[in-house]
């Protein structure tokens, strides 16, 4: 099946620190990636979605600027949270379609515990 | 807009009992419905999706689920709990039109207990 890894799995650093998490899609090529939070005991809410080559879109109420995406090829997207303070700790998912349509199903990463001391 | 509720935070079974995990959605267009998996600090793994035809859908690990229109539901089940399958469920809705098109909205999420 469609594999996605996600990279690193566990982050711990310094608040002000910046901090990129890596996705790629293995096996297949991925025209759209999501990125999603996921607080303890939550669901997941989408922060944004990035289409390769063009410009992310970020959900209501996610800072763009906070968290940069970055998807430059068909196989990799970033996410890059800058400067990093302690409400920033969570853990991140990413995921991975080969197109964004609706009844295509989205393969998940394991995603990033991001913890910021 | 479409939202997904799932009924019940958390349901405990009994290994080789049945397994019933609840999940109504709304939705102003025929629904994408997807259930997916999620063991600790993992990301979430595909289980069984609906998006047109037969009703009833198969996925992985003996789970299935059937698209109730007339009722809102896409509930899972699985005739005979594995203490394997003790993990957090995700139902979800797949997001239609314009922008939106192809983004997963989730329900909040079960967590499945199986004791001996």
């Amino acid at each position: 099946g469609a594999v996605v890894s996600q990279h690193p799995s566990r982050v711990i650093c310094k608040s002000g620190t910046s901090v990129k998490i890596e996705c790629r899609s293995l096996d297949f090529q991925a025209t759209t990636m999501f990125w999603y939070r996921q607080f303890p005991k939550q669901s997941l809410m989408l922060m944004a979605t990035s289409n390769e080559g063009s410009k992310a879109t970020y959900e209501q109420g996610v800072e763009k600027d906070k968290f940069l995406i970055n998807h430059a090829s068909l196989t990799l997207s970033t996410l890059t949270v800058t400067s990093a303070h302690p409400e920033d700790s969570s853990f991140y998912i990413c995921s991975a379609s080969a197109r964004a349509k609706s009844n295509q199903p989205q393969h998940f990463g394991d995603g990033t515990r991001l913890s910021i001391l | 807009a479409q939202s997904v509720t799932q009924l019940g935070s958390h349901v405990s079974v009994s290994e080789g009992a049945l397994v019933l995990l609840r999940c109504n959605y709304s939705s102003s267009v025929p629904p994408y419905l997807f259930w997916y998996v999620q063991y600790p600090n993992q990301g979430l793994q595909l289980l069984l999706k609906y998006t047109t035809g037969a009703t009833l859908v198969k996925g992985i690990n003996g789970f299935e689920a059937e698209f109730k229109k007339s009722e809102t539901s896409f509930h899972l089940t699985k005739p005979s709990a594995h203490m394997s399958d003790a993990a957090e469920y995700f139902c979800a809705v797949s997001r239609t039109g314009g922008t939106s098109y192809g983004k997963l909205t989730f329900g909040q999420g079960t967590i499945l207990t199986v004791h001996p």
